[in-house]
């Protein structure tokens, strides 16, 4: 398997713009994490998916980001109008468990997105 | 939510053993502890993982005492690869469902 793909590694645009992010998971993964990494705020969770179903959403900063997988080989993280603070390198990882309450599911990061918002 | 700590860096000589301590004091009964590495533009890649007491691989070894509100990585005789951001993680329900990354250790491995 290749691992986690991500595209674009880099995106530059102008404020206001919408930008799309695009991740594919590693196939028989039921488990999909967008990632935000600054360097204020560390490595931060936005989203979760388990069979295509978003299932915590709560680390999304603000209605200005969404995310959708529409199926099992595919998601996207979408930022509609961005703004300067918006610059980051986004992580999509893929698990086959959610590592949560006892499990050991270990996660495999893609390469990431680095964003700039000009 | 629980807050997890380590140190933000160090530094260490190649040939050294390094030891990274994480503090998770709100740890879950249930929770497992993860280590990653991550390099520079690229994304953190899984080292270890423990629940209680003593485990080792081929990359390192992980130590978590009965209590399990800390966690210590070692790395026996880093190489100046092993210069990387670590990361403790610590999954799940007393996270209020997240998982949590620390801020990670940056660690600089010198000739």
């Amino acid at each position: 398997d290749a691992g986690v793909i991500q595209s674009p590694r880099h995106e530059v645009t102008e404020m206001g713009q919408e930008v799309t992010l695009r991740c594919k998971p590693i196939s028989g993964h039921d488990y999909l994490f967008w990632y935000r990494q600054t360097m204020m705020r560390g490595l931060e969770l936005l989203i979760y998916f388990n069979n295509n179903v978003p299932i915590d959403d709560s680390g999304m900063p603000e209605d200005r980001f969404s995310a959708k997988m529409p199926n099992a080989s595919f998601s996207t993280l979408k930022i509609q109008p961005s703004e300067p603070r918006d610059s980051a390198v986004y992580f999509c990882a893929s698990s086959l468990g959610p590592g949560l309450g006892g499990t050991t599911d270990t996660q495999y990061f893609g390469p990431g997105t680095r964003l700039t918002v000009l | 939510l629980a807050k997890i700590t380590q140190p933000i860096s160090m530094d260490s000589y190649e040939g050294q053993e390094v030891n990274i301590t994480c503090s998770h004091n709100n740890i879950a009964t249930n929770d497992y502890i993860t280590w990653y590495q991550q390099f520079p533009s690229q994304g953190p890649r899984f080292i270890i993982q423990g629940y209680k007491t003593k485990v080792t691989n081929e990359v390192a070894s992980l130590f978590i005492p009965a209590d399990r509100k800390s966690s210590t990585l070692s790395l026996p005789r880093v190489s100046l690869s092993d210069t990387a951001v670590y990361y403790c993680l610590v999954g799940g329900d007393n996270q209020g469902g997240k998982l949590i990354f620390g801020q990670g250790t940056e660690l600089s491995v010198k000739p």
